[in-house]
């Protein structure tokens, strides 16, 4: 059981928009913790997407972006295209851990 | 260019201990508070160990605390984790992660560079 909640899949045709939900508490993104997003490819090693809940590293395409609100973190994916399906994993820290923790990973299927 | 490579992996069994290394080129090493982080066979990511933000000390995840302890060698641009009591739920491809930027305050903005990781299997 993840500290961060995901879903555990999502889909959509290409083109279309999807959003992966994140949920903490008050120890982790409730309390003010920045929340990172991550790509994960098969078999490959994970990529930031989104780092202190809204900004694109360099070379990161527009069509992603983040948000935070609250105890909930979410990432919106417009323009939905083939190459984009992959794992995609919240991240934050937790004060009563004293360590990061990740969601358990949402699983992108395009149609 | 900033790299991350990892060793260290392999088949041990279960009470038996191992160390990983990972050398980082394009960066200097103790300007960041490295982390472990790893993925068992189909599963998710889980966070096992960072630096403090004084660089010397360690944290780590309760799944590990007690048997796993992180260290450095700045002269060789190389962190390390050393795996004791390994146990089969330990199996898992271990990544070493740095902090996208670290300042006298901590590090923050997740994880920028990953190596490709090294899989170590616990197995009787």
């Amino acid at each position: 059981q993840s500290v961060l909640t995901q879903p555990p899949s999502v889909s959509g045709a290409p083109g279309q928009r999807v959003t992966i939900s994140c949920t903490g508490s008050s120890s982790n993104i409730g309390a003010g913790f920045d929340v990172h997003w991550y790509q994960q490819l098969p078999g490959t090693a994970p990529k930031l997407l989104i780092y202190a809940n809204t900004y694109r590293p360099s070379g990161v395409p527009d069509r992603f972006s983040g948000s935070k609100s609250d105890t909930s973190a979410s990432l919106a994916i417009t323009g939905l295209q083939a190459d984009d399906e992959a794992d995609y994993y919240c991240q934050s820290y937790d004060s009563s851990l004293s360590g990061s923790v990740f969601g358990g990973g949402t699983k992108l299927t395009v149609l | 260019e900033v790299q991350l490579l990892e060793s260290g992996g392999g088949l041990v069994q279960p009470g038996e201990s191992l160390r990983l290394s990972c050398v980082a080129s394009g960066f200097t090493l103790r300007s960041y508070d490295m982390s472990w982080v790893r993925q068992a066979p189909g599963k998710g990511l889980e966070w096992v160990s960072s630096f403090s933000g004084s660089g010397d000390r360690g944290h780590y995840a309760d799944s590990v605390k007690g048997r796993f302890s992180i260290s450095r060698d700045n002269s060789k641009n190389t962190v390390f984790l050393h795996m004791n009591s390994l146990r089969v739920e330990d199996t898992a491809v271990y990544y070493c992660a740095k902090p996208r930027y670290c300042s006298s305050d901590g590090c923050s903005g997740g994880f920028d560079r990953w190596g490709q990781g090294t899989l170590v299997t616990v197995s009787p």
